[in-house]
């Protein structure tokens, strides 16, 4: 079956432009996860779903940072504003609701700021 | 709160070798706790992980990790190193009812033949 999908693969914006990224999770997979990765350092995250709701927001780094989730499918992670130090892989996950000790990862979306 | 140290960002070793790459971890609750493997220009995948009874965990590809709670460590190891070993590997820990990850920094691999 599918796995975790992520769009666009690769990103190049300039400073001060707004992004979004793209998370398809395994079908059926209530909870998703996005996670930052920037350069020589490990795994951050950044915000979880269950459903379409985010009990959980509390890695997003500023009000720059959004995310939302509909049909307890697809999600966006929008950043607004871009920064250099936003550059990163933005990873996402999905696990089902009774095995979220099992996240699928996608192949990440890699965005450089300029 | 839970955080991962991962001791050494570098490892290499000689195809054949024992493989080990240490994880400390603290955990304000039991933790559950994973090794990823990331090979280049592609995403994690799980290798093993660690949620409750037997204390050592086999995973994919050899590998296998022991959950020590004396010394709150998960170091993953693999008798005989293989040169399709080489990736960056992630020890992560979760202390949440909803699988929240927090990584370590990671370590690189490499296999030398």
């Amino acid at each position: 079956g599918a796995g975790v999908s992520q769009s666009p693969s690769n990103k190049v914006t300039e400073k001060g432009k707004d992004v979004e990224l793209r998370c398809d999770p395994i079908s059926g997979h209530t909870a998703l996860y996005w996670y930052r990765q920037r350069l020589g350092q490990g795994l951050e995250f950044l915000i979880y779903f269950q459903g379409n709701s985010a009990p959980d927001k509390s890695g997003l780094p500023s009000d720059r940072f959004s995310a939302e989730r509909t049909g307890e499918s697809v999600s966006t992670l929008t950043i607004q504003r871009t920064q250099q130090e936003d550059s990163a892989v933005y990873l996402c996950a999905s696990s089902s609701k009774d095995r979220v000790n099992e996240q699928f990862f996608g192949p990440g979306t890699r965005l450089t700021v300029l | 709160a839970q955080s991962v140290t991962q001791l050494g960002s570098h490892v290499s070793v000689s195809e054949g070798a024992l493989v080990l790459l240490r994880c400390n971890y603290s955990s304000s609750v039991p933790p559950y706790l994973f090794w990823y493997v990331q090979y280049p220009n592609q995403g994690l995948q799980l290798l093993l992980k660690y949620t409750t009874g037997a204390t050592l965990v086999k995973g994919i590809n050899g590998f296998e990790a022991e959950f020590k709670k004396s010394e709150t460590s998960f170091h993953l190891t693999k008798p005989s190193a293989h040169m399709s070993d080489a990736a960056e590997y992630f020890c992560a820990v979760s202390g949440t009812s909803y699988g929240k990850l927090t990584f370590g920094q990671g370590t690189i691999l490499t296999v030398h033949p």
